[in-house]
């Protein structure tokens, strides 16, 4: 299995809503990341986790939530979101930090 | 100044011709990579590189760590290279990528 699974595809989601988005890997890897992406931007790094460890959180708002249940799982959660929010969430993972990252289709998030 | 700059923004080319894709950056890397975003949004990545050059099929990725300068070629393009291709770098904070623009290309059949 080499790929990088992300679920759902697609999110609507109100302002007062929780919702997660899940992003799975088996391909042994110990580093997974967050990004968010802007239409027509490069990517922008939101979190990176290490062995299971948060080991950078670019300043995000706590209204995001990471959470790294096993080394094959990583969530996100969204609380009380911005409609400013809205955009595609990529996941990524790479064997240790500083490899090959492997990205994940992505979740297209629309905030009303 | 964008640490990690891209030209062209935009290309344009037809069928079978070669394409040349420049990223400069202008901080201390460990690595760069190039990746390919389709529409939609999947990325893959292309190539990671720390030195010298690597070739997958018709892509070709160079790199001078010295004048800090990075090309991507692909010859013989075809439509389905029609892509935004993005040029990273990875510098000293740990499992950081630093993005350029991106360079929207399309080939024309």
């Amino acid at each position: 299995d080499t790929e990088v699974t992300q679920t759902p595809k697609h999110l609507v989601m109100g302002m007062t809503n929780k919702k997660s988005l899940k992003c799975e890997q088996h391909m042994g890897h110990r580093a997974m990341y967050w990004y968010k992406q802007k239409a027509k931007k490069p990517p922008e790094l939101m979190f990176v986790y290490s062995y299971e460890k948060l080991s950078i959180n670019e300043s995000v708002p706590s209204r995001f939530s990471p959470e790294c249940p096993n080394s094959s799982l990583l969530n996100l959660h969204l609380h009380a979101l911005q409609p400013e929010d809205s955009a595609l969430y990529l996941c990524a993972s790479s064997h240790a930090v500083q490899e090959t990252q492997y990205f994940g289709p992505g979740t297209r998030l629309l905030v009303l | 100044k964008n640490e990690v700059e891209q030209s062209p923004q935009n290309l344009t080319a037809q069928e079978g011709e070669f394409i040349t894709i420049n990223c400069s950056y202008s901080v201390g890397i460990s690595a760069l990579h190039w990746l390919q975003q389709h529409p939609g949004g999947g990325i893959v990545s292309l190539f990671m590189l720390s030195s010298g050059k690597k070739k997958h099929g018709r892509l070709i990725a160079t790199i001078n760590i010295q004048e800090k300068h990075s090309s991507l070629h692909i010859t013989a393009s075809h439509p389905r290279d029609s892509a935004v291709y993005i040029c990273a770098v990875s510098g000293t904070s740990y499992g950081k990528l630093t993005f350029g623009q991106g360079t929207i290309l399309t080939v024309h059949p």
